[in-house]
C-alpha cells in the first residue's frame, strides 16, 4: 500500500505558485520522498527528491517538514504544460527501494 | 542519451490470445521494473529484476503473466492468455542505484486493450 496521501485535484492559475501537499506520516528515517508526475498519455516523469532537507531543482521545489510527516512540491511558477497527475511517493527501503504509487493529484492549471 | 524504449505503443488483441512486450532500459542501468497502469490509477509494481535476477514478483499474477530478461539487458513481459480485465497501460522503468537515492525512468508504456 501506498503510504502517503494526497488531494484528489487541485487548480492553480497559470505564472502562480503551484503548491501541492503530501501526507506521510508513517515514514521511515532513511525512507526519501520522490515527486514524479504523468502528462496523459505519457509515462511518469521525474521531478525531484528528498530525505530531510529541502531541495530545489530546475523545474521544482521540495519542502520537506522537520518531522518529516508531510511535505510539500512547489512549481514556482505554473504553465499549462504543467497540467498533470502528481505522484508523491515514500521509498521503501526495506523492499529493495521500490517506488509505491498512489493515486496522485490531478493538477489542473487555468488561463 | 537514449531513455527507456518500450514497444509496441499500442496494441488491441481479443480476449484469450497472447500479448508480449519488449523494453530496453538506458545503458547501463542494472534495475529493470514492469509496472501496471489501470485507467485513473497509479502505476503498479508487477515485478522488479537486479540484472538478469527477478527479485520482487510478488505482485506478477503467474498464472498468466510471465517476463524474462536475459543477459540482465532488455526485457520481455508475456501475457496468455489475455483476459478482459488486462486493459492497461504496460510500464517499463530502469535505475542505477535507486537504494542511493537515484531515480526511475520510465518509457512511453504499451496500451494493451483486450476486446
Amino acid at each position: 500500500d501506498a503510504k502517503t496521501t494526497q488531494p484528489t485535484s487541485m487548480d492553480c492559475a497559470e505564472g502562480r505558485a503551484a503548491n501541492l501537499p503530501c501526507n506521510h506520516s508513517t515514514i521511515s528515517g532513511n525512507e526519501y520522498v520522490y515527486w514524479y508526475r504523468q502528462i496523459h498519455s505519457q509515462g511518469p516523469q521525474y521531478i525531484i527528491h528528498g530525505l530531510k532537507n529541502n531541495e530545489t531543482n530546475e523545474m521544482a521545489s521540495l519542502i520537506i517538514t522537520e518531522d518529516r510527516k508531510s511535505s510539500t512540491l512547489i512549481l514556482p511558477h505554473a504553465t499549462l504544460r504543467d497540467t498533470a497527475v502528481y505522484y508523491c511517493i515514500v521509498r521503501v527501503h526495506n523492499q529493495g527501494g521500490k517506488l509505491i504509487f498512489g493515486q496522485g493529484t490531478e493538477l489542473s492549471v487555468k488561463p | 542519451e537514449a531513455g527507456v524504449v518500450q514497444s509496441p505503443r499500442y496494441k488491441i488483441i481479443e480476449k484469450k490470445q497472447p500479448v508480449a512486450f519488449w523494453c530496453n532500459p538506458i545503458s547501463g542501468h542494472n534495475t529493470l521494473y514492469w509496472y501496471r497502469q489501470n485507467l485513473g490509477q497509479g502505476p503498479e509494481l508487477l515485478i522488479r529484476y537486479e540484472n538478469e535476477e527477478a527479485v520482487d514478483d510478488s505482485q506478477l499474477p503467474k498464472d498468466r503473466f510471465s517476463a524474462e530478461r536475459l543477459k540482465g539487458v532488455d526485457s520481455t513481459l508475456k501475457i496468455q492468455p489475455a483476459e478482459l480485465g488486462d486493459s492497461a497501460v504496460y510500464l517499463c522503468a530502469s535505475s542505477l542505484d535507486l537504494l542511493r537515492g537515484g531515480e526511475l525512468f520510465f518509457g512511453e508504456g504499451s496500451r494493451l486493450t483486450v476486446l
